[in-house]
């Protein structure tokens, strides 16, 4: 059983398109990153969230933390072949534990 | 940020035999984790790795089969024993940034066990 839901798990769309992936749990955590993976390589962090309610901006990639820290969201705007990976939540306890999301695959077709 | 760098990037090894796989970190930290991922899916924690004491192993993952070493606050080395095809998969050390809330990954050791 995984403890982070992603959903959707694969998504395939062209550029430009908009696209919202999300990460649920039924556990308050102390705070959430999400990840992008590309092929051969380990995953890079895009952002932390801590604060519940917290929304955070990185060009075009919106990120959200549900009020209750149980929950997050991932939007991207217009999206760019370059966006392209596997996306990753990781949800921690206490600061230094951290259990990641089943992942969501994402393919931009130019 | 950690640089993270992991040793060997890839190997091939026969049933039976073991791979020690190294993690070496460009600043001294103090926490280390290790993890498994099959190619496209999600990473499964297999232990943390304590400087001086021995490694917080979680569910289904124990010492005989995965022993870790971690002799500095730099380094730490992950083998995994007595190889099975079920063993085959990338291998993954990553490392606590300084704020405690963020992690940074090594670029990943991809197992196949023939």
């Amino acid at each position: 059983t995984q403890l982070l839901e992603q959903s959707p798990q694969f998504l395939s769309i062209q550029e430009g398109e908009n696209l919202t992936v999300y990460c649920n749990s039924s556990s308050v955590f102390s705070s959430l990153q999400w990840y992008r993976q590309e092929p051969g390589e380990g995953p890079v962090l895009l952002v932390t969230v801590v604060t519940g309610g917290e929304v955070k901006k990185l060009k075009r990639l919106t990120f959200q933390f549900g009020d209750a820290r149980k929950d997050s969201s991932l939007h991207i705007t217009a999206a760019q072949p370059g966006d392209t990976g596997l996306y990753l939540c990781a949800g921690a306890y206490n600061f230094n534990k951290f259990y990641f999301g089943s992942g969501t695959k994402l393919n931009v077709k130019p | 940020s950690a640089v993270i760098s992991q040793k060997p990037s890839r190997d091939i090894c026969q049933r039976g035999t073991s791979l020690t796989i190294q993690c070496q970190v460009d600043s001294q930290v103090t926490m280390m984790f290790w993890y498994r991922q099959q190619p496209g899916q999600s990473l499964t924690l297999i232990a943390t790795a304590n400087q001086g004491s021995e490694a917080t192993y979680e569910s289904g993952f124990v010492i005989d089969k995965f022993p870790i070493s971690r002799p500095n606050l730099t380094f730490s080395t992950l083998t995994v024993s007595n190889l099975s095809p079920e063993d085959s998969s990338i291998y993954l050390c990553s490392v606590l940034g300084q704020n405690q809330e963020t992690q940074y990954f090594g670029p990943g050791t991809r197992l196949l066990v023939l």
